[in-house]
């Protein structure tokens, strides 16, 4: 157990859709970044909060949206979902200067 | 724009022998770099990383180098065994910012 949960493990769902990807950070982590890793392709960089405000964005899509609650868990939120959305989101969380610690992953499938 | 590459999609090695994985980047900004290892299923885990300020950090059987002048890294692991079979993921950040992923190395350790 890294210490990050992500849920739910695993989701399908239809074209045109919309979800709800939840993360929990690591006891006392401020920051949250969720990644993307697609069929053979590297983990993209998403969106990064800290402490409930957003810190930098990267590929996000418009489609997507994120954010991070008092309690520190974050979510993301992908809408009108469409075949090539089909793929692992991974969150990860940090300390200062930390090497990330990353959850489990949510795997994605559109259909 | 790829700052961070890893040219190699896949890599075997006797078990036994050295692993050699090497990654690029083309940011000068960057002064902190990372190993993760990931297993199918889970999340990427941190492996060793090392300052920019340093050429070389070993941890047992893993040792990375770092040639700045080159903009290149390497992983070295000495002698490979097959739970180190994984695919291997080169990151890089500076300050605080997002670690940057390359595309990984997937790593096959032969019996």
């Amino acid at each position: 157990d890294s210490g990050v949960t992500q849920t739910p493990k695993h989701l399908i769902t239809a074209t045109g859709q919309r979800v709800t990807l939840r993360c929990s950070p690591r006891s006392g982590d401020l920051s949250v970044y969720w990644y993307q890793q697609s069929l053979d392709q590297g983990l993209q960089f998403l969106i990064q909060y800290y402490n409930g405000e957003e810190r930098a964005k990267g590929n996000i899509l418009e489609r997507f949206s994120a954010q991070q609650f008092p309690d520190l868990h974050s979510e993301l939120n992908l809408s009108s979902l469409e075949l090539g959305d089909s793929a692992l989101y991974f969150c990860a969380s940090s300390g200062p200067r930390a090497s990330y610690t990353f959850g489990s992953g949510t795997r994605l499938t559109v259909v | 724009d790829q700052q961070v590459k890893q040219n190699s999609p896949s890599l075997s090695v006797q078990e036994g022998r050295i692993s050699i994985l090497n990654c690029d980047y083309t940011n000068s900004m960057f002064d902190y770099f990372l190993w993760y290892k990931k297993y199918p299923a889970e999340g990427p885990t941190f492996l060793i990383s090392i300052s920019s300020i340093k050429d070389k950090n070993e941890d047992g059987r893993f040792t990375v180098f770092l040639n700045k002048s080159a903009k290149h890294l390497s992983l070295h692991i000495v002698p490979s065994q097959p739970g180190d079979s994984a695919v291997y993921f080169c990151a890089a950040n500076f300050g605080n910012e997002k670690l940057t992923f390359g595309t990984g190395t997937r790593l096959t350790i032969i019996p």
